[in-house]
């Protein structure tokens, strides 16, 4: 099974500041198709989780231009450029090119 | 617009048995894996089951094996869960989800609890 691995697990920021969410997999995540279905969650306390970023680095319908992702291969970054009061919340990292596995989760907070 | 709409949780004795539901709509369901993911109170995301276009292949953590069958009628546009000898450790919001094209769709959830 592959293994998602998010740092930090905690990161709190000062509204305006920018942000940034690390995750690592255990195996590439490029499929046979040669995409990577390596995506960012958001969630609120309560709610389901809300996509923001699919296939590494496109931003979901709706999703502020603040949220950014990249990466390649094993390792994948979130950026939030200015962190609002809204963005508070876990981020999960989530990976379905084999199964469907997931980070254990950063949870945001404002200073 | 798709959407996933998730039923039939509740309240279980350990040991009991219950059947989730999944009713999809706005994209082509037999076109898709689908899975089922759950969140334990105050604990991320598990992944449970999924199963293949046509039915034909279920795949499954290691914790729910030989007690959860993951089933799909694409007929109805339905995916099902389920999940017999029930334990307090099973007690979570259960989701369907799929991904389509590379996005992830998520339903809202269902609430399990499993408590005498």
């Amino acid at each position: 099974d592959i293994v998602m691995t998010q740092t930090p697990l905690s990161s709190p920021v000062t509204l305006g500041q920018p942000a940034s969410i690390s995750c690592r997999s255990s195996q590439s995540l490029v499929h046979s198709d040669g995409n990577s279905y390596l995506s960012w969650l958001h969630q609120r306390p309560g709610q389901p989780p809300r996509l923001l970023i699919y296939k590494i680095s496109n931003r979901f319908s709706g999703v502020p231009d603040r949220f950014s992702g990249s990466g390649a291969g094993t390792d994948f970054t979130l950026k939030i450029s200015r962190v609002e009061a809204e963005d508070v919340g876990v981020y999960y990292c989530a990976q379905a090119t084999q199964f469907y596995t997931f980070g254990q989760g950063t949870k945001l907070e404002i200073k | 617009e798709v959407q996933l709409v998730e039923s039939g949780g509740g309240l279980v004795q350990p040991g009991g048995s219950l059947r989730l539901s999944c009713a999809a709509s706005g994209l082509t369901f037999s076109h898709y894996y689908m899975n089922w993911v759950r969140q334990a109170p105050g604990k991320g995301l598990e992944w449970v089951a999924n199963i293949k276009q046509d039915g034909s292949e279920t795949y499954y953590v290691d914790s729910v094996k030989g007690r959860f069958t993951i089933s799909r009628d694409n007929a109805r546009n339905s995916l099902y869960l389920q999940m017999n000898s029930l334990r307090a450790e099973d007690t979570a919001v259960y989701y369907c989800a799929t991904v389509v094209g590379g996005v992830d769709y998520w339903g809202q959830g269902t609430l399990l609890t499993v408590s005498s």
